[in-house]
Parts: structure tokens; C-alpha cells; sequence
């Protein structure tokens, strides 16, 4: 069965540095795109940043380009999301989130699993 | 970007309704759309990708219609179960963008 586990949520003050990370089991980790998608307090979906299945090339939202970095360890089948520079408007559920199709896929990427979910809260 | 606008924001319906969903796209996505539903406190959950096909394990009330830039979601005979919000998502390019959401509430 496909899982994703998040960890690393916190409570961090702003312009502060925050690691999200993502534990993979149940599919081959270095065959599939994915992402992290996060969700507002009370609002929508908003897709922040994509890994390619190769792990070569990276995707960011505008509002996160320049402060945040996504990165894996395929020995440790994990994702991470660096985030620097934290404002108060990321705050929000970071997921993590497995692309459904098998790469190179000839489409952008949708979502088949989906992680828990971690909380990121930035305040002062 | 590409916006995506799903209307209503809210629709109140009764077991056993049949409801509509409608996602519009600022912009030609061809038949690049899926659709999700999440639950208070939960994932989302994949229901319909490529506009039209049904993910496995997802029951046949589900359905999905639709290209270019107008698409819907449509729940036949409502189930207690199905009372969520439903998102839909353009990955015609990137950014992949989200529509603000559609809450299904209980008349």
C-alpha cells in the first residue's frame, strides 16, 4: 500500500528556516514525480513545488521561488521541502504528494496519494 | 496562471440528489483536469483525472465532463458519505493551480 508520512511542522517565527520531510514506502520512490501542495488555514489548495521522477529538475510556485528548495534521499525514499525566509502567509498544512502517473509521463502532474499532512505555523 | 473557478462555493443537496459541479479555466487546459474530494481535517482524495476517467476504487456516481475550459463534476443519487468539499486542479502546465473549492453541505 502507497504511504506518505510528513514531519517537521513547527511553530517558527518570521524570516525563520523550516525542514519538512516525507517518508515514501509502497512504490518505487524513484519512478514517480511529486510534490508538496499546502492548504491555508480555512482556505483552498495551493500547489508550491514538484521534483521530477530523475530528481534533475524542480518546479516552484512564484510565491515560494527563492526561499524554498525541494530535494530527496532516494536511499531513505524521503521528500523534503527547505523553506527559508518564512512569512506569515505560510502558514498553512503542507502535503506531500505522489504524482499518479509513472515517469517520464507526457502530462503535468496529479495527485493519486497524498501524505497526513504537517502543520507550519508562522508567527511572532 | 492558469485560474481556475469553480462555481457554486456551496451547495446544499439531500441524500440521494444528483448535484453539478462546474470548473471553468482561464485559459484552454484540454482534457488536463482533475478532480478531488477532502474531507474536514483529511487528504484530498483523487476522484477523476483526465477530465473524464474514473480512479480505481472510486464509485460510479462519480463522473466527469468536460474540455478546453469547461468542465464538471457530477454526484448521481448522493450518499451520506459524500458530504465534502471538492476541488478541482488544471496540470496542463505549470503552476498547477486549484479551484477555490466547492463545500457539498446537507440540506
Amino acid at each position: 500500500e502507497m504511504q506518505l508520512v510528513e514531519s517537521g511542522g513547527d511553530l517558527v517565527q518570521p524570516g525563520g528556516s523550516l525542514r519538512l520531510s516525507c517518508a515514501a514506502s509502497g512504490f518505487s520512490f524513484n519512478t514517480y514525480a511529486m510534490s508538496w501542495v499546502r492548504q491555508a488555514p480555512g482556505k483552498g489548495l495551493e500547489w508550491v513545488s514538484g521534483l521530477s521522477h530523475s530528481g534533475d529538475t524542480t518546479h516552484y510556485a512564484d510565491s515560494v521561488k527563492g526561499r524554498f528548495s525541494i530535494s530527496r534521499d532516494i536511499s531513505n525514499n524521503t521528500l523534503f521541502l527547505q523553506m527559508n525566509s518564512l512569512r506569515v502567509d505560510d502558514t498553512a498544512v503542507y502535503f506531500c504528494a505522489k504524482d499518479a502517473l509513472p515517469s517520464p509521463a507526457l502530462t503535468g502532474y496529479f495527485f493519486d496519494c497524498w501524505g497526513q499532512g504537517t502543520l507550519v505555523t508562522v508567527s511572532s | 496562471d492558469i485560474q481556475m473557478t469553480q462555481s457554486p462555493s456551496t451547495l446544499s443537496a439531500s441524500a440521494g440528489d444528483r448535484v453539478i459541479i462546474t470548473c471553468r479555466a482561464s485559459q484552454n487546459i484540454n482534457k488536463w483536469l482533475a478532480w478531488y474530494q477532502q474531507k474536514p481535517g483529511k487528504a484530498p482524495k483523487l476522484l477523476i483525472y483526465m477530465a473524464s476517467s474514473l480512479e480505481t476504487g472510486v464509485p460510479s456516481r462519480f463522473s466527469g465532463s468536460g474540455s478546453g475550459t469547461e468542465f464538471t463534476l457530477t454526484i448521481t443519487s448522493l450518499q451520506p458519505d459524500d458530504f465534502a468539499t471538492y476541488y478541482c486542479q488544471q496540470y496542463n502546465s505549470l503552476p498547477y493551480t486549484f479551484g477555490q473549492g466547492t463545500k457539498l453541505e446537507i440540506k
